[in-house]
């Protein structure tokens, strides 16, 4: 099955720096990739995905790359504020299949 | 939570002991799926669902089993819970079908003591 890993497990930003976590996965027919932001004591919240036929997609301070060919993408939270401190995780899915989940980063924006 | 309620939020059970989790979603989407998150493995999928009585495993069964009886409805059972089941379970939907974006629900933090 599929195997994502994501990098780094831990990430402290000052307030206003900008912050990227990396996934890199293993199945080439993987074609579509989301995000997750899950505060304490609540779900994961979906906040950008990307699908194989696009390789950057942005919305306000969040972005997504994807680099099929080296089978990595990446979230960037630019200008970051202290509400962006969670926990976030990549995934990866192809249609019809389950969802393969990173183990997770934890995003602290210090004031 | 995008129509999504679990319960109970909370429970501490003994070793041995059953367990039952309750998902459900007021949109009638087809696709449910119930997940486990412990530190350091992220989310891995423990059983989902395609549809009333259609039921599949996931990559982390074992111990666990599932029914789905009305559309709205997933059930988790942990027959005799141990105490590697402690966990934050959480259920979700997918509304474009499997493969697609899934929404989570606030889940339930489970203590098998």
């Amino acid at each position: 099955g599929e195997n994502v890993e994501q990098h780094p497990s831990t990430l402290s930003v000052q307030e206003g720096d900008s912050a990227v976590i990396k996934c890199t996965y293993s199945d080439s027919a993987s074609n579509y990739f989301p995000w997750y932001k899950q505060e304490l004591g609540k779900g994961p919240q979906l906040i950008i995905d990307i699908r194989s036929n696009v390789g950057e997609k942005k919305d306000q301070r969040i972005a997504v790359t994807l680099n099929k060919t080296a089978k990595h993408f990446s979230l960037h939270i630019t200008e970051t504020q202290p509400e962006d401190s969670a926990v976030y995780f990549c995934a990866a899915s192809k249609t019809g299949n389950q969802f393969y989940f990173g183990t997770g980063t934890s995003l602290t924006v210090i004031p | 939570d995008a129509g999504i309620t679990q319960s109970p939020r909370h429970k501490v059970t003994e070793t041995g002991t059953p367990v039952t989790l309750r998902c459900h979603q007021t949109e009638n989407h087809r696709y449910m799926y119930w997940y486990r998150q412990d530190p350091g493995h992220g989310l891995r999928l423990i059983h989902y669902s395609y549809g009333v009585k259609d039921t599949d495993k996931g990559e982390v069964s074992d111990g666990y089993s599932v029914s789905r009886s009305k559309t709205e409805d997933f059930l988790l059972t942990l027959e005799s819970a141990t105490s590697s089941q402690t966990s934050v379970y959480f259920c979700a939907i997918s509304p474009g079908g499997a493969g697609e974006k899934l929404f989570f629900g606030s889940g339930t933090q489970l203590s098998v003591l």
